[in-house]
């Protein structure tokens, strides 16, 4: 069945610096991948998704592109900051169904 | 416009009792969805309504777990009896049909 992989936390970084977080997928048609965020004690929200190859999702400076060639979605971050410290959620969804299959999440933690 | 509410944000009970947790959806969305969020891990589609019809509830462990949506508009998720195992976050989403699903804060249930 269709899964979703990604790197495991947690992941600490200092301010500014570089942020990448790994996510490939298996999926058996053609899916739309996304990438959620989980602040402490909200729910989860959309942060970015693309629906098709080549596609680049971006929002609030994160940016991930749908790459089909290596079944992968990595989220992007050029400068972070204290506040986008939260949990990552790569997620798929399939074309025939609005079901979505969740990563196990990546906590991260940026230090001033 | 407000988002999707879910209630109580906690609650601790013994194993072997009974808990339940409501939720309501965002004005107008036709589509409500369960999810549990076992700690490490992403959330689990657990039931998923269609105004007040199941579409899927193939994860729901029904020898103990029960959901229901009167009037297509809230839902009830309750669970008796309760098992160790049950200790999770227990999330509800909403969403008009095919469209981005739009997530509750979640009830943290501690099973002791």
């Amino acid at each position: 069945g269709d899964s979703v992989t990604q790197m495991e936390g947690p992941v600490t970084l200092s301010e500014e610096a570089f942020l990448t977080i790994n996510c490939t997928y298996t999926a058996t048609g053609y899916p739309s991948l996304f990438w959620y965020v989980q602040y402490p004690g909200e729910g989860l929200q959309l942060l970015l998704k693309a629906t098709k190859a080549d596609d680049k999702g971006s929002n609030k400076g994160f940016e991930a592109t749908y790459r089909k060639e290596t079944t992968s979605f990595h989220l992007e971050k050029g400068s972070v900051q204290v506040s986008d410290s939260a949990v990552y959620f790569c997620a798929l969804s399939e074309v025939r169904d609005d079901k979505i299959i969740f990563g196990k999440g990546t906590r991260l933690h940026i230090l001033p | 416009e407000a988002g999707v509410a879910q209630s109580p944000r906690y609650k601790i009970i013994e194993k072997r009792q009974s808990v339940a947790f409501w939720c309501n959806p965002i004005s107008g969305h036709a589509t409500l969805y369960w999810y549990q969020q076992i700690l490490g891990q992403g959330p689990k589609l657990l039931i998923q309504f269609q105004n007040n019809g199941v579409v899927d509830d193939s994860q729901l462990p029904k020898d103990r777990f029960s959901a229901e949506r009167l009037k297509g508009v809230d839902s009830t998720l309750k669970i008796q009896p309760a098992k160790l195992e049950d200790s999770a976050v227990y999330l509800c989403a909403s969403s008009l049909e095919g469209y981005e699903q739009f997530f509750g804060p979640g009830t943290r249930l501690t099973v002791l």
